[in-house]
């Protein structure tokens, strides 16, 4: 297997402008996960889907994000209308189970999208 | 106060140093992860822990259920272990269960 894919692996873009960012998740996981990460405040969840449905978004940080799960192999974190403040690195994980206690648990992390909001 | 704290920050080690990595953690954490995040920025999940201690090449992980502490060591640590390590939680809340992360100490060996 490939991995988690994600794309693109760099975004820039304009304040104001719609951003899809995509990923792929590992095929059989049933968990996918969309994290961001900044410098000011580390690694954060923003959503997670279990067999495509959300199951937690409290993280999502506004209505300017929405993530969606049309099916297993695919899910897009949509930033609209993008903010300067957006700019970070958006991962993508999946894992087998959602159940963080056991070691088959374990998250395989997508390499991210470093997103530049200008 | 953040629900995973890790000491410390920044750490510079020459090669072949012993290195410990600090992670305490608050009530209601039920497990304890080690990530790696590379140089490029690619993570890897190294340990998951809820008790005991765990052993993977030069790296060891324990944990203090009771102290709510978990620590890092490289043994011989080597210049291609320079990396930002993070420690994350494992918490559940109102149902689901989600990862919380500390915000990660940089290493970097020097050789």
């Amino acid at each position: 297997d490939a991995g988690v894919i994600q794309s693109p692996r760099h975004e820039v873009t304009e304040m104001g402008q719609e951003v899809t960012l995509r990923c792929k998740p590992i095929s059989g996981h049933d968990y996918l996960f969309w994290y961001r990460q900044t410098m000011m405040r580390g690694l954060e969840l923003l959503i997670y889907f279990n067999n495509n449905v959300p199951i937690d978004d409290s993280g999502m940080p506004e209505d300017r994000f929405s993530a969606k799960m049309p099916n297993a192999s695919f899910s897009t974190l949509k930033i609209q209308p993008s903010e300067p403040r957006d700019s970070a690195v958006y991962f993508c994980a999946s894992s087998l189970t959602g159940t963080l206690r056991r070691a088959a648990d374990e998250q395989f992390f997508g390499p991210g999208t470093r997103l530049t909001v200008l | 106060k953040n629900e995973v704290e890790q000491s410390p920050q920044n750490l510079t080690a020459q090669e072949g140093e012993f290195i410990t990595i600090n992670c305490s953690y608050s009530v209601g954490i039920s497990a304890l992860h080690w990530l790696q995040q590379h140089p490029g920025g690619g993570i890897v999940s190294l340990f998951m822990l809820s008790s005991g201690k765990k052993k993977h090449g030069r790296l060891i992980a324990t944990i203090n259920i009771q102290e709510k502490h978990s620590s890092l060591h490289i043994t011989a640590s080597h210049p291609r272990d320079s990396a930002v390590y993070i420690c994350a939680g494992s918490r559940t809340q109102g149902g689901s269960e989600k990862l919380v992360f500390g915000k990660g100490t940089k290493l970097t060996v020097n050789p």
